[in-house]
C-alpha cells in the first residue's frame, strides 16, 4: 500500500517553462488536495477537488491548474514557471467528509521540490 | 493577519524536557483542531486532534484548547530526540471540503 505518490521528487526549472506535478493515491480517497510549504509561511492551499472531474482554487491558485480526470490521480500544472513558484509541493488525500467520524486526516505524500532559476 | 498563528521557532530542548508548543487563531467559529508532525523532508502526518474545549491525552502527548483566548497547545512529556521535527496545528476551513488552514509550524529539537 504506496498511499500518496508524488513525482517528480526533485525538478529545476527556468524561468518560463512548464511543467506537471503528479499524485497518485492507492486509498480510494474522493478529496485531494495540493499545498506548497514555504519558510515561515506554512502550508498553504493552491488547489483542491472533492471528487473525480471536480476542482476548486485554493488560497494562493494564481499560476497553477489542476486535473482531477481520474479519481486516484491529481495532477498539478505550472504554464510559465517563475522564480516565486520555488517551493516544496505536497499533495494530499482524504477521505468523503459526509456522515461523521472525519478525524481531520489528510494523507500527504513526501513532497515535490521545485526550484525556478 | 494569519488565520492561525504560531511561533516558527527553532525550539531546541534536552532529552526528557517537558515541551510545550503553541498556536493562537482568530476566528471562534473554529472548533476542531488538530497538530501534525512533519520529519525533515517527509510530508506532514496526524499527531492528534481535538474538538472545543479542554485536553486530550494520548501517550506522552497531550493536546489543549482554551477556546476563551483562542489558544491551542501541544504538550510533550519526557521528550525524545526521536521527537525532533517540525510541528504543525491545524483547523478546517468553513464547508464540508476538508480544507484546513494551517500555523507556520514550530521546528523542535530534542538534544540527546
Amino acid at each position: 500500500n504506496a498511499g500518496v505518490t508524488q513525482t517528480p521528487k526533485f525538478r529545476v526549472l527556468k524561468t518560463g517553462q512548464s511543467m506537471t506535478l503528479l499524485c497518485a493515491q492507492d486509498m480510494n480517497h474522493e478529496y485531494m488536495y495540493w499545498y506548497r510549504q514555504d519558510p515561515g509561511m506554512g502550508l498553504r492551499l493552491i488547489h483542491y477537488s472533492v471528487g473525480e472531474g471536480t476542482t476548486a482554487k485554493g488560497e494562493v491558485p494564481d499560476g497553477y491548474n489542476v486535473s482531477r480526470l481520474k479519481k486516484q490521480n491529481f495532477l498539478l500544472g505550472l504554464e510559465s514557471a517563475a522564480p516565486s513558484q520555488t517551493s516544496v509541493y505536497f499533495c494530499a488525500s482524504s477521505y468523503s467528509l459526509e456522515g461523521s467520524g472525519w478525524t481531520g486526516e489528510l494523507f500527504f505524500g513526501e513532497g515535490s521540490r521545485l526550484t525556478v532559476l | 493577519q494569519k488565520e492561525v498563528e504560531q511561533d516558527p521557532g527553532p525550539l531546541s530542548v534536552p532529552e526528557g524536557a517537558i515541551v510545550s508548543l503553541n498556536c493562537t487563531y482568530s476566528n471562534s467559529a473554529f472548533q476542531y483542531f488538530m497538530w501534525y508532525r512533519q520529519y525533515s523532508r517527509k510530508g506532514p502526518e496526524l499527531l492528534m486532534y481535538t474538538y472545543s474545549s479542554g485536553n486530550k491525552e494520548d501517550g506522552r502527548f497531550t493536546a489543549q484548547v482554551d477556546k476563551s483566548s483562542k489558544y491551542i497547545s501541544l504538550f510533550i512529556r519526557d521528550s525524545q530526540p526521536s521527537d525532533s521535527a517540525t510541528y504543525l496545528c491545524a483547523t478546517p476551513t468553513n464547508g464540508n471540503t476538508g480544507k484546513l488552514i494551517f500555523g507556520q509550524g514550530t521546528t523542535l529539537q530534542v538534544k540527546p
